[in-house]
């Protein structure tokens, strides 16, 4: 299957500093990536859907100014964690879609990051 | 935001055994897809299975298969000849023509040897 590469594994920052997340796809185009965050054995809550050269579409709950994401390539897609609080600390995953017909295409899935905020 | 819905936090399964997993989904619209996901203790998503709503056949690959019952809005997995290597989260997923992609609240499965 594809290949989903997500950046960094383990991040740990100091309260009021951003990190940035990468989400890149290294053998497809990605025209829809997903950044999702998990709780411990939850399970994955869709935060926002980006889509190539515009803008991202947020769920709600979910501060567009603060989780920032960026989809500037079909092959790259970044999220932002601004100012980031403990209570930001979880894992981070990305999933990228094929740019393939059809609601069939698989997205595939990046190994996640763990955030942790001190 | 759609709604999926995992019954059952926890199963557990004698190896070699089988097990049915449980997925109730929401939706109005009629094209979709849904899937089933594994996450290992390492945490990278692994596709399952797939199966288009338009499909009336379950979809089935080696040991797992779906039940998939369109008008119920259910869509259960089913693990034949269980073994240890299938002990993880299972989480059922749900596809869009708006693009949207949710996932169920998961099912931890233990395979007891």
């Amino acid at each position: 299957g594809a290949v989903v590469s997500q950046h960094p594994s383990r991040v740990i920052c100091k309260s009021g500093t951003s990190v940035k997340i990468e989400c890149r796809s290294l053998d497809f185009q990605a025209t829809t990536m997903f950044w999702y965050r998990q709780f411990p054995k939850q399970s994955l809550m869709l935060m926002a859907t980006s889509n190539e050269g515009s803008k991202a579409t947020y769920e709600q709950g979910v501060e567009k100014d603060k989780f920032l994401i960026n989809h500037a390539s079909l092959t790259l897609s970044t999220l932002t964690v601004t100012s980031a609080h403990p209570e930001d600390s979880s894992f981070y995953i990305c999933s990228a879609r094929d740019t393939g017909p059809g609601l069939n295409t698989e997205a595939f899935f990046g190994q996640g990051t763990r955030l942790t905020v001190v | 935001a759609q709604t999926v819905t995992q019954s059952q936090p926890e199963m557990s399964v004698q190896e070699a055994e089988t097990v049915t997993l449980s997925c109730t989904y929401d939706t109005s619209e009629s094209d979709y897809y849904l899937f089933w996901y594994k996450q290992p203790p390492s945490r990278q998503m692994i596709l399952v299975i797939r199966q288009e709503a338009y499909k009336q056949q379950n979809a089935t690959e080696n040991r797992f298969s779906v039940n998939f019952q369109k008008a119920a809005k259910s869509f259960s997995l089913k693990i034949s000849d269980s073994q240890l290597g299938d002990a993880a989260m299972y989480f059922c997923a749900f596809f869009n023509t708006g693009n949207q992609f949710y996932f169920g609240t998961g099912t931890s499965l233990t395979v007891i040897p």
